[in-house]
């Protein structure tokens, strides 16, 4: 079964400091999600990579997506308070059309200090 | 706000007893997707439903069931609860399949 594995478990950064989390899968992307949960809550859809090379960017995150080295990694530029949460990177490990069944990691705790 | 919207927010209740969680999706969302968030095992792909079928299926315990019903609301009932069950329930629609999925808040379900 396909497995996630992000890196760091926890960070805490210096407001204004630029991060990047990674995203590590045991098995071939075929595509790969990144979100963010403030603790208990929801979690909110960042981006969603599909292509290997592909990079996305929304607002000051970044995201990109290496098929190779079957790896996702999440940038943030000039961090601020409102980044602070968890982030989590699902994969589907089936490519079943119709289906949809996400595999996540055990999420990044990301904490930024004023 | 998602757009997704799960009843009850919070729920106590005991072992063995039965209990029904609900959730409307987005306007518009045709698939419907469930999953377990716990402390210990992280968050769990439970069953996915698209136009009332059922799509997709994880490690969903026999004691859980879910349907989704004509309007496109689903409801997962979970019977025979154990203290273990305790977690946070994510509910999560998108327009089609293999696309985003929003995420409603959840159920927080305490099994006492």
């Amino acid at each position: 079964s396909q497995e996630l594995e992000q890196s760091p478990q926890s960070l805490i950064v210096q407001e204004g400091k630029n991060l990047t989390i990674n995203c590590t899968s045991s098995k071939t992307l075929y595509g790969l999600y990144w979100y963010k949960q403030k603790y208990g809550e929801g979690l909110i859809f960042l981006m969603m990579l599909q292509k290997g090379g592909e990079e996305k960017s929304h607002e000051k995150i970044t995201a990109k997506l290496d098929e190779k080295k079957q790896q996702s990694s999440l940038h943030i530029t000039a961090s601020q308070p409102s980044h602070a949460g968890i982030y989590l990177c699902g994969a589907d490990p089936d490519i079943i059309q119709g289906a949809q069944k996400l595999v996540f990691g055990q999420g990044t705790r990301l904490t930024i200090n004023p | 706000d998602s757009g997704v919207t799960q009843t009850p927010k919070h729920l106590i209740t005991a072992t063995g007893q039965r209990v029904t969680l609900r959730c409307s999706p987005r306007s518009g969302d045709l698939s419907v997707y469930w999953y377990q968030q716990s402390l210990d095992q992280g968050l769990q792909f439970l069953i996915q439903y698209y136009n009332g079928e059922e799509r997709a299926k994880g490690n969903i315990l026999e004691r859980f069931s879910a349907q989704q019903f004509p309007d496109l609301h689903s409801e997962l009932n979970l019977s025979s609860l154990e203290l273990g069950d305790s977690a946070l329930y994510f509910c999560a629609s998108s327009t089609h399949m293999n696309t985003e999925a929003f995420f409603g808040q959840g159920t927080r379900l305490t099994v006492v």
